[in-house]
């Protein structure tokens, strides 16, 4: 079966332009999370659904993300405008029945903004 | 709040030691969950174990073991006789019950990465 699947691996852009970065859930699971890893932060969760519908979103750092799941088989993560400090490493996870269960994580998308 | 501390923050050994990851967790529920994942070299997270509150029993599995005390809060993570692929930074997380409000959300602990030498 395959896994949680990110686009892309790595995305190289310049302030001030949009980012979007794609999910595509394993088939089955109700739950999608996206986290961001960084140095300084380490994980943090930004933003979980529940069947598509979000059900916590306190984790968005501001007005310039934004997450949506218009169906359950991909979710997107857009960022807009996009700064230097949203460099870092952005997962996706999906699992079965929530957070309390295993989390299988995406291989992750590397961001840069210059 | 939920709270996970992974008080070291590097370890390095030398192939074939032993050697343990501390956890330490803070959390205002009675019903909450514990995990470790493991992220290799190559960026993904990999999870290696799940438990839940209500059960205390030590887990091993290979060269892997697992030490839960809840009178001190801490969930311990031992490797047996390492390995230059035990190389990775690991993480220890926490969620509470899915009920609870905030429930569902795994909270990390800022990780350890550990070092396996020849």
């Amino acid at each position: 079966d395959a896994g949680v699947i990110q686009s892309p691996r790595h995305e190289v852009t310049e302030m001030g332009q949009e980012v979007t970065l794609r999910c595509k859930p394993i088939s089955g699971h109700d739950y999608l999370f996206w986290y961001r890893q960084t140095m300084m932060r380490g994980l943090e969760l930004l933003i979980y659904f529940n069947n598509n519908v979000p059900i916590d979103d306190s984790g968005m750092p501001e007005d310039r993300f934004s997450a949506k799941m218009p169906n359950a088989s991909f979710s997107t993560l857009k960022i807009q405008p996009s700064e230097p400090r949203d460099s870092a490493v952005y997962f996706c996870a999906s699992s079965p029945s929530g957070g309390n269960e295993k989390l299988f994580f995406g291989s992750g998308t590397q961001l840069s903004v210059l | 709040a939920q709270k996970v501390t992974q008080a070291q923050t590097e370890i390095s050994v030398v192939e074939k030691e032993d050697v343990t990851l501390d956890c330490v967790y803070e959390t205002r529920d009675t019903t909450y969950y514990l995990f470790w994942y493991k992220q290799p070299p190559s960026g993904e997270l990999v999870f290696l174990i799940r438990r839940n509150s209500f059960d205390e029993q030590n887990e091993i599995s290979g060269r892997y073991s697992w030490n839960f005390q809840k009178s001190t809060s801490s969930f311990n993570f031992t490797i047996t006789a390492s390995q230059v692929v035990d190389s990775a930074v690991y993480f220890c997380a926490l969620s509470e019950a899915a009920w609870r409000r905030g429930g569902n959300k795994l909270t990390f602990g800022t990780g350890t990465q550990l070092k396996v030498e020849l």
